[in-house]
């Protein structure tokens, strides 16, 4: 069936360090994929998405591509800073009958320290 | 305008005791979903809903759990009997479109002592 498989954490780094964290998926067809971020105490809220191969999401100096070769849409930021210390979850969105549910990664946490 | 709203946002009830998570989705929201999340087994869909009704409940863990959208603007998850490894934080999410963006609600977190 459909998964995502993304680093365990934590991740610790330094303010202005470089940031990744690998996903992988498994998935039929063609799904979207996206990053979710969760800061403490809250819900998730939509980071970035990218609904089909070689698509690259971005927001707030994070990126993704989505790989279809390597089957992968790894996080990236060039400079990370305290506030952006949160949970972060791949996601996929998986098609069945008539809507589609997204399947998430199990997070990984992020501590920047300044 | 509101985003998803969850009551209650704390709950430490005793085993055996009946639970109720309620959620209330994005107006004109047409697909809700429910998440549990543990730090064992991270963020788990249980059920979701699309235009009020359901669609998968594959994730339900077992009779005990139950899920209703009587219209909507509505949605609960009731637990009955609850137990101790039902201790977790309930997530409501709901959806516009059927490729649209997920938002999620605060959470509920829930303690059965």
């Amino acid at each position: 069936g459909n998964s995502v498989t993304q680093m365990e954490g934590p991740v610790t780094l330094s303010e202005e360090a470089f940031l990744t964290i690998n996903c992988t998926y498994t998935a039929t067809g063609y799904p979207s994929l996206f990053w979710y971020v969760q800061y403490p105490g809250e819900g998730l809220q939509l980071l970035l998405k990218a609904t089909k191969a070689d698509d690259k999401g971005s927001n707030k100096g994070f990126e993704a591509t989505y790989r279809k070769e390597t089957t992968s849409f790894h996080l990236e930021k060039g400079s990370v800073q305290v506030s952006d210390s949160a949970v972060y979850f791949c996601a996929l969105s998986s098609y069945g009958g008539a809507t589609n549910k997204l399947i998430f990664g199990t997070g990984t946490l992020l501590a920047v320290q300044p | 305008d509101a985003g998803v709203i969850q009551s209650p946002r704390h709950e430490v009830t005793e085993m055996g005791q009946e639970v109720t998570l309620r959620c209330k989705p994005i107006s004109g929201h047409n697909s809700l979903f429910w998440y549990r999340q543990t730090m064992m087994r991270g963020l788990e869909l249980l059920i979701y809903f699309n235009n009020n009704v359901p669609i998968d409940d594959s994730g339900m863990p077992e009779d005990r759990f139950s899920a209703k959208m009587p219209n909507a603007s509505f949605s609960t998850l009731k637990i009955q009997p609850s137990e101790p490894r039902d201790s977790a934080v309930y997530f409501c999410a709901s959806r516009l479109t059927n490729t649209g963006e997920l938002f999620f609600g605060e959470g509920s977190r829930l303690t059965v002592l």
